[in-house]
This record gives structure tokens, C-alpha cells and sequence, in this order.
């Protein structure tokens, strides 16, 4: 099946500072969309981006669909956006349509 | 709109216990995906629904676990006989159909199984 590879794992970051985070994927996909996992367990959608790019405030994602890649950048980082951000793709002709995620990477944001 | 809510969101159950879980996707989104996220990774799918129809389950779905969508609405995952491994959250997501299409994910359930 397909994999998903997320880097880096840990990312501390002090607050003002930017960053980008990457996700790689092994085949096409048809669904590419990025979550941040608040505390609390919550994932809320950042973009469904599985080609193109898209900004939204601060935050803004990439996707290469021919190289197989997605970057998200978040410029200007709050203690806010410190959590675990998830990468989640669908492969290409997946039947069940079911997201398969990286292991994420775990933000940490110092005021 | 509202969003995807599943009931209750902690659940502590001795081991050998029954447990239900409940989702209540998104209205008019006739897909539903059960997943499982246990501490440091991501979430790993579980089962889905297209309208009423279990269509898929993954090998990570035992005999133990069980799920339904009656009507094609709220579904429900059973866990019958919990282990201690079954600690972990248990989440729901909803969308419009197949594949290209952007999934929603509910609050989540914890699971610890004592």
C-alpha cells in the first residue's frame, strides 16, 4: 500500500519564527489534506490540497503530485499552533477511499 | 453546519467490558470512516460505511469489534470483551463520497481499558 513519510518528527520552534514541514508520499494520489491535532485529540482540517497551491493566513501548503511531495509553511508561529500536524493522502484507485496518515510531526511553538 | 460528534468522548472500562461508541457524521455526507490512533502515531483506518453498507474493514477490525449505520445516519462501533490493548482513541470522520473528496473528523472517543 501506500506510505506516507512525515519530517521532520520534532520541530521546536520560539514564537515569530517560520517553518516547513514536508510529507512524502510513494504513489499518485487522488487526496492530499493536512490536520492539525489540537491536545485535546482533535483533528481540524488545514487544507485539502492533493495538487496545487493554497494559503490560508499564516498557513500555506504545496503539492507536487508528479514528484510526490507536499510542503506546509507556517510563517509567523504562535504558541497557538504548537500540536502534531498530520499529512493524509489517498491513493490513486483506492477502492475504500480511506485516508492513510504519516506518524506526523510534533510542533513546539516557545513564547 | 454542524460538524462530526461522536459520544461519549471518555470512556474507562474495566477489561472484559462491552463498550459503544457513537458518530453522528455530517448531514448528507453518505460516507463514514472509523479510525484508531494510539499514543505517537497517526490514525489508522478501521471500517466504512457508504450510506447504510459496511463496504470495507480493515485486518486491524477483530471479531471483538463490531459496527453499524442503521438508516445511513449516526453509526455505532461495539468492542465487546475489551483488552487492555483497545486503549486508544477511536475517531469518526464523514464526507460527501469517495476518495477526492475532504474528510471531517469528529472529537474523538478515548478509550482506557483498566
Amino acid at each position: 500500500g501506500i506510505q506516507v513519510e512525515q519530517s521532520p518528527p520534532d520541530l521546536i520552534l520560539q514564537e515569530g519564527a517560520n517553518s516547513t514541514l514536508r510529507c512524502n508520499f510513494s504513489d499518485s494520489v487522488n487526496n492530499l489534506q493536512w490536520f492539525h491535532q489540537n491536545p485535546w485529540g482533535q483533528l481540524i482540517n488545514l487544507f485539502y490540497i492533493p495538487s496545487g497551491t493554497k494559503q490560508n493566513g499564516r498557513l500555506s501548503a504545496t503539492t507536487v503530485a508528479t514528484e510526490r511531495y507536499s510542503l506546509l509553511y507556517i510563517s509567523s508561529s504562535q504558541t497557538t499552533d504548537s500540536g502534531v500536524y498530520f499529512c493524509a493522502v489517498v491513493g490513486y484507485g483506492g477502492s475504500q477511499g480511506n485516508l492513510i496518515f504519516g506518524k506526523g510531526t510534533k510542533l513546539s511553538v516557545k513564547p | 453546519d454542524t460538524g462530526v460528534s461522536q459520544d461519549p468522548r471518555h470512556k474507562i472500562t474495566k477489561r472484559g467490558q462491552n463498550v459503544t461508541f457513537r458518530c453522528d457524521p455530517i448531514s448528507e455526507h453518505n460516507r463514514l470512516y472509523w479510525y484508531r490512533q494510539t499514543l505517537g502515531q497517526g490514525p489508522e483506518f478501521l471500517t466504512y460505511f457508504q450510506n447504510e453498507a459496511q463496504l470495507e474493514k480493515s485486518r486491524l477490525l477483530s471479531d471483538r469489534f463490531s459496527a453499524e449505520r442503521p438508516k445511513g445516519s449516526f453509526s455505532t462501533l461495539e468492542i465487546q470483551r475489551t483488552e487492555q490493548g483497545d486503549s486508544a482513541m477511536y475517531l469518526c470522520a464523514s464526507s460527501l463520497g469517495q476518495g477526492m473528496y475532504e474528510q471531517y473528523f469528529g472529537p474523538g472517543t478515548r478509550l482506557t481499558v483498566t
